[in-house]
């Protein structure tokens, strides 16, 4: 398996725009996670999904960001409009069931530079 | 609240040991967990530990929790370079899916 996808690697983009970040689970995979890690305030957890349902958003900084599981096999995490706070490492993880222990298989993150 | 907690440097000599501390909230989280993250990749899991044991042996890692004082380290024996890393602290709380990371501890090996 080539493990979790995500694209791009880096995004460098403007205050304003709308930025969408791209991951692909690994497949049979029923759990999907997106984190946020900075040098201030480490890795956070946004949200994560179960089956494609979205499960637990409280991590979403606010209304700018926004994701979604259309399928089993792909998910996109939004922001707009961007901001230079927004700057960060994004990582998608996945796990293949909710049973412990609870072992997430990281993607490489996409690194995202908002001027 | 749910917080994990970690020194943020460690700097070793090649072959000596490393311990990594960490000290978490959750009385109840079942597994605690390390994971690795070498530089411009993801986390990797590294050992965990469930938190009936005191202590868990992999190889050159050697996982101590002290539930009591909610207390876990992770010792690294005859470090090398390839160990440079951060390396992460996790709980898992709020549903076991969930975890909870501390900021990480960048470990330096030198020569």
């Amino acid at each position: 398996d080539a493990g979790v996808i995500q694209s791009p690697r880096h995004e460098v983009t403007e205050m304003g725009q709308e930025v969408t970040l791209r991951c692909k689970p690994i497949s049979g995979h029923d759990y999907l996670f997106w984190y946020r890690q900075t040098m201030m305030r480490g890795l956070e957890l946004l949200i994560y999904f179960n089956n494609n349902v979205p499960i637990d958003d409280s991590g979403m900084p606010e209304d700018r960001f926004s994701a979604k599981m259309p399928n089993a096999s792909f998910s996109t995490l939004k922001i707009q409009p961007s901001e230079p706070r927004d700057s960060a490492v994004y990582f998608c993880a996945s796990s293949p069931h909710g049973r412990e222990p609870n072992e997430q298989f990281f993607g490489p993150g996409t690194r995202l530079t908002v001027l | 609240g749910e917080d994990v907690e970690q020194s943020l440097f460690l700097s070793v000599r090649e072959g000596d040991s490393s311990v990594i501390n960490c000290t978490y909230t959750d009385s109840s989280s079942t597994y605690l967990y390390w994971y690795k993250q070498e530089p411009g990749a993801g986390l990797q899991l590294l050992t965990y530990i469930f938190s009936n044991m005191d202590m868990k042996q992999d190889q050159r890692l050697t996982v101590l929790l002290n539930k009591k004082d909610k207390h876990l380290s992770l010792r690294i024996a005859d470090t090398q370079t390839g160990d440079s890393a951060i390396y992460f602290c996790a709980e898992s709380t709020g549903g076991y899916n969930k975890l909870i990371f501390g900021a990480g501890t960048r470990l330096a090996v030198h020569p």
